[in-house]
């Protein structure tokens, strides 16, 4: 079955802190993908990565960061949180090639920056 | 026209009933399409891919008009656990190394009542 992990569910940080999110998939998919989703605005695209140490930005990449060292690991990086990242935090993957392979998403990560 | 937009909802509709949503979308070069199915505070899952005209699972049916670029999901016989968030999903612009960037709309709310 495939599996992608997000490690942290629930996380409350201050204003200011660094925040690391981290996703492991056992699918050996090349392509990771950063989600975000809020009320009313679904699933925008924080960051993409299509193989280990390449990236690419997504729609809403600023104040964000990442990190792909492995190829099964794609880490989410707030280098300096702002209550306006409060939100939930969706790691995804999928194998590379056209546009009809499916995106398999991890559980969500539900960050609160107080 | 947004790259993707659904009707919010919520459609309240009692057990048994048959229910369409319907999606439009604004690149016309899109081929592929997806639904996926979101439960509360759950992560996104696939529910139906649509390549062609149509796509029939049980009592799910995608159908996918492109001269008037919308795709539509319809649920028959509705069940209590069908009650969920569905999730229209149109690839976008191509990303680099062959990645495939997903458009998502905000969803469609239904709740399926006794």
């Amino acid at each position: 079955d495939v599996k992608v992990t997000q490690s942290s569910r629930y996380l409350v940080k201050r204003t200011g802190e660094k925040v690391f999110l981290e996703c492991v998939q056992d699918m050996d998919h090349e392509n990771m993908f950063w989600y975000r989703q809020d009320p009313g605005l679904g699933l925008r695209l924080i960051y993409f990565s299509y193989d280990v140490k390449m990236k690419e930005k997504g729609d809403i990449p600023e104040g964000y960061s990442v990190s792909r060292e492995k190829k099964e690991r794609f880490s989410l990086i707030l280098e300096s949180a702002s209550t306006n990242q409060t939100s939930m935090y969706l790691c995804a993957s999928s194998l590379r090639g056209g546009s009809g392979n499916t995106i398999y998403f991890g559980e969500g990560s539900w960050l609160t920056v107080v | 026209r947004k790259e993707v937009e659904q009707d919010p909802g919520p459609f309240n509709v009692p057990e048994g009933a048959t229910v369409a949503f319907n999606c439009t979308y604004s690149n016309s070069a899109s081929q592929s399409f997806f639904w996926y199915r979101q439960d509360c505070r759950k992560e996104p899952k696939l529910l139906m891919s649509v390549y062609s005209s149509g796509n029939e699972d049980g009592r799910f049916t995608a159908q996918l008009n492109r001269a008037s670029q919308y795709i539509s999901l319809l649920i028959r016989d509705s069940k209590l656990s069908d009650s969920a968030t569905y999730l229209c999903v149109v690839p976008g612009v191509g990303l680099t190394g062959g990645g495939n960037k997903l458009t998502f709309g905000t969803g469609t709310q239904l709740k399926v009542e006794l």
